[in-house]
């Protein structure tokens, strides 16, 4: 059964840069079938899709967020992460990393249970 | 503000059918039939009920089924039962950049 578990600081000073990982077992993250994204949820509201990445390295991003967001694969950790540069307060949310198949424009269909990252000072 | 816009909350009784609206524009809902649907329990992650417009993942019951027309897509839920008491969230692809687009979220209650 696949898996996926985000990791990092839930605490995060303003201007500084936001750092999450997402390991994932039961599966290997250098499939070519599957892409890999980020999606947030500050509290309260309502979903926010960051960006994706695939194992060759391939990388989409939310327009809105883009010049901030750098996300990356490490295949022999079977593991991807997200970096957030020059956080403020709207950035705190719950975030989530998903897997979502790849060809078409599929949806995510394996989620990881979230964590909260709270940008304060 | 949310790119696709849902209604804050629905309700329903047991038994009974309610349907949740998704409108977007041309370059998101009405442009592809790529819409799905989610559902998510508080404090919990959403789970896929829909995609693809239609299509229910495996394990999905068939009381839950969706539609869309022009700009608009729709959420449905037959034969409400105490579990389906949850926040739904429509998604869509919206083009350039593997763009994917969500809706603020609906709040179904069941009464």
């Amino acid at each position: 059964q696949l898996q996926l578990q985000e990791s990092g600081p839930g605490l995060v000073k303003p201007s500084e840069t936001l750092s999450l990982t997402c390991t994932v077992s039961g599966g290997s993250i250098s499939s070519s079938s599957y892409y890999w994204g980020w999606i947030r949820q500050p509290p309260g509201k309502g979903l926010e899709w960051i960006g994706s990445i695939h194992y060759s390295g391939n990388t989409y991003h939310n327009p809105s967020l883009k010049s901030r967001v750098t996300i990356s694969v490490d295949t022999s950790k079977n593991q991807f992460s997200l970096k957030l540069s020059s956080v403020t307060a709207s950035d705190t949310a719950v975030y989530y990393c998903a897997r979502r198949n790849s060809g078409k424009p599929y949806p995510f269909d394996y989620w990881g249970q979230g964590t909260l990252v709270t940008v304060s000072s | 503000q949310s790119a696709l816009t849902q209604p804050p909350s629905a309700s329903g009784s047991p038994g009974q059918s309610v349907t949740i609206s998704c409108t977007g524009t041309s370059s998101d809902v009405g442009g592809y039939n790529y819409v799905s649907w989610y559902q998510q329990h508080p404090g919990k992650a959403p789970k896929l009920m829909i995609y693809e417009v239609n299509q229910r993942p495996s394990g999905v019951p068939d009381r839950f089924s969706g539609s869309k027309s022009g700009n608009t897509a729709s959420l449905t839920v037959s034969g409400l039962q105490a579990d389906d008491e949850a926040d739904y969230y429509c998604s869509s692809y919206a083009g350039s950049n593997n763009l994917r687009v969500f809706g603020g979220g609906t709040k179904l209650t069941v009464l």
